[in-house]
């Protein structure tokens, strides 16, 4: 069975600081994995999705990156942190023509 | 535009007390219309899909249906183990996802 996996559950960083998430997937080949952020008591905002190794298409700009350097393994980057990238960052892959599954998440905040 | 709402934001039943949780949605050619579970501090945990109209699907206490402009997640009897946030998402023919904001659950025993 597939699962997917989102380290580190939780992180405090300072306004400034670099951010690294990583999301890995099991089970499964060439996924279209994706990054969202989800605001306290609001929806689930798409940040980057990949359908291969190296292929990533961003839907808002910000000062936050994704890669994907292996087919299951998904990174969400910051060069520096500002307070409003506070938020719970979710990891999903989706098998071709199917629903989305989401990983654990990770809470982010910011100081 | 392609987009999603959802209705109420929040709901409070007792248990025992059946309602329904509303997920109105505009897009441009639906292929697919997605409701997750979602408790706190937790990722969404996939409920059902629903591809056309007319289509229902059950799951234990939950059943959802959809016509050409909405969607909704009948709950029948509910326990408290129930409560939590319902998020509804739709695929129009983009291939993109979009989410509503949720309905906040909660059910007193």
């Amino acid at each position: 069975s597939q699962t997917i996996h989102q380290w580190p559950a939780t992180l405090v960083q300072p306004v400034g600081s670099p951010l690294s998430l990583e999301c890995t997937v099991e089970g499964t080949s060439n996924p279209n994995l994706y990054w969202y952020r989800q605001a306290a008591g609001r929806g689930l905002q798409l940040l980057f999705y990949s359908v291969g190794i190296g292929q990533i298409s961003s839907e808002v700009p910000q000062n936050l990156s994704a890669s994907r350097p292996q087919d299951r393994q998904f990174i969400l980057s910051s060069k520096k942190l500002l307070l409003s990238d506070s938020g719970f960052y979710l990891c999903a892959w989706r098998p071709q023509m199917s629903e989305q599954f989401f990983g654990p998440g990770t809470r982010l905040t910011v100081l | 535009e392609d987009q999603v709402t959802q209705s109420p934001e929040a709901l409070r039943l007792q248990e025992g007390e059946s309602s329904s949780l509303n997920c109105s949605y505009t897009v441009s050619g639906l292929r697919g219309l997605f409701w997750y579970r979602q408790d706190p501090g937790k990722g969404p945990e996939f409920l059902f899909t629903l591809y056309s109209a007319g289509e229902e699907k059950e799951k234990e206490r939950l059943k959802a249906t959809l016509t050409k402009k909405e969607s909704f997640l009948h709950i029948t009897a509910p326990k408290p183990e129930d409560s939590a946030t319902y998020l509804c998402a739709v695929q129009p023919s983009s291939g993109k996802f979009y989410f509503g904001s949720g309905t906040k659950l909660n059910v007193k025993p």
